[in-house]
C-alpha cells in the first residue's frame, strides 16, 4: 500500500532562516510524490511534484524538495523562510496502480516568526 | 479561470437534516474528487469521478452519503440524514487529465451538524 508520513505536527522557524518540513514515504515501486500547501480557510494548493529524474525538485514560492530513495524521504525545503510561508503543508503520494488515488499525510503546521 | 467553486462556504444544520454540498470543477477538467478533512482523520478521499462517472466510492463512510455528477460542470455531495460526526470541511478538487497529477482544490465547505 502507498502511504506517506509527516512526523512533525508543527515546525517553528524564524524569518530568514532555512526551513525543512519532513515527509517519508512507503511505496512499492517508483513513487510519485507531491507537496501541497493550505492557507487558512482555503483549499490545498499544489507546490511541487517528483515523478522521476533530478532528485532536487523546484516548485512554487521558492520551495524545493529533495527526493532521497535510500532514506525514503521527500523533505520540503526553503533557504530563507518568510512570515507569509506560515501555513499547513501536506505531503502526498499517488497510487501505484490507481492514478486517481492520492494519499495525503497528516499535515505539518509551519509557523514562521518575525 | 475562476478555479474550483464550492458552495456553500459554511453550512450549519441540525442533526437529521439533509445537507447538499455543491461543486463546479474547472472547465475542461475530466476528473473530480470529493475529500473530507477533520482533525482526527486528516484528509480522506470520499469518491472520485472520471468523465462524470463514479469510479471509486470506497471512501464514502456510510449509505447516508451519496454523490452525483450529472454533467461535466457540476457535482453534489449529499448527506441524509446528517449526524454531528459528519462535521468537517469538505473539499472538491478537479484534475485535467490522468497524466496530469496536479489537483486543483476548491475553498471547501465547512459543515457543522448540531
Amino acid at each position: 500500500a502507498q502511504s506517506v508520513a509527516q512526523p512533525e505536527d508543527q515546525v517553528n522557524v524564524a524569518e530568514g532562516n532555512p526551513l525543512t518540513v519532513k515527509c517519508t514515504y512507503s511505496v512499492s515501486g517508483n513513487p510519485y510524490l507531491f507537496w501541497y500547501v493550505q492557507y487558512p480557510n482555503r483549499g490545498l494548493q499544489f507546490l511541487l511534484k517528483y515523478i522521476t529524474g533530478d532528485n532536487l525538485v523546484k516548485g512554487s514560492y521558492g520551495f524545493e524538495a529533495e527526493f532521497n530513495k535510500s532514506q525514503t524521504s521527500f523533505h520540503l525545503k526553503k533557504p530563507s523562510a518568510l512570515v507569509s510561508d506560515s501555513a499547513l503543508y501536506f505531503c502526498a503520494v499517488r497510487g501505484l496502480y490507481n492514478f486517481n488515488k492520492f494519499y495525503f499525510g497528516s499535515g505539518t503546521k509551519l509557523n514562521v516568526k518575525p | 479561470d475562476a478555479g474550483v467553486i464550492q458552495s456553500p462556504r459554511h453550512e450549519v444544520t441540525e442533526m437529521g437534516q439533509e445537507v447538499t454540498l455543491r461543486c463546479k470543477p474547472i472547465s475542461g477538467h475530466n476528473s473530480l474528487f470529493w475529500y473530507r478533512q477533520t482533525m482526527m482523520r486528516g484528509l480522506e478521499l470520499l469518491i472520485y469521478f472520471n468523465n462524470n462517472v463514479p469510479i471509486d466510492d470506497s471512501g464514502m463512510p456510510e449509505d447516508r452519503f451519496s454523490a452525483k455528477m450529472p454533467n461535466a460542470s457540476f457535482s453534489t455531495l449529499k448527506i441524509q440524514p446528517s449526524e454531528p460526526r459528519d462535521s468537517a470541511v469538505y473539499f472538491c478538487a478537479s484534475r485535467g487529465t490522468a497524466t496530469n497529477e496536479k489537483l486543483f482544490f476548491g475553498s471547501g465547505t465547512q459543515l457543522s451538524v448540531l
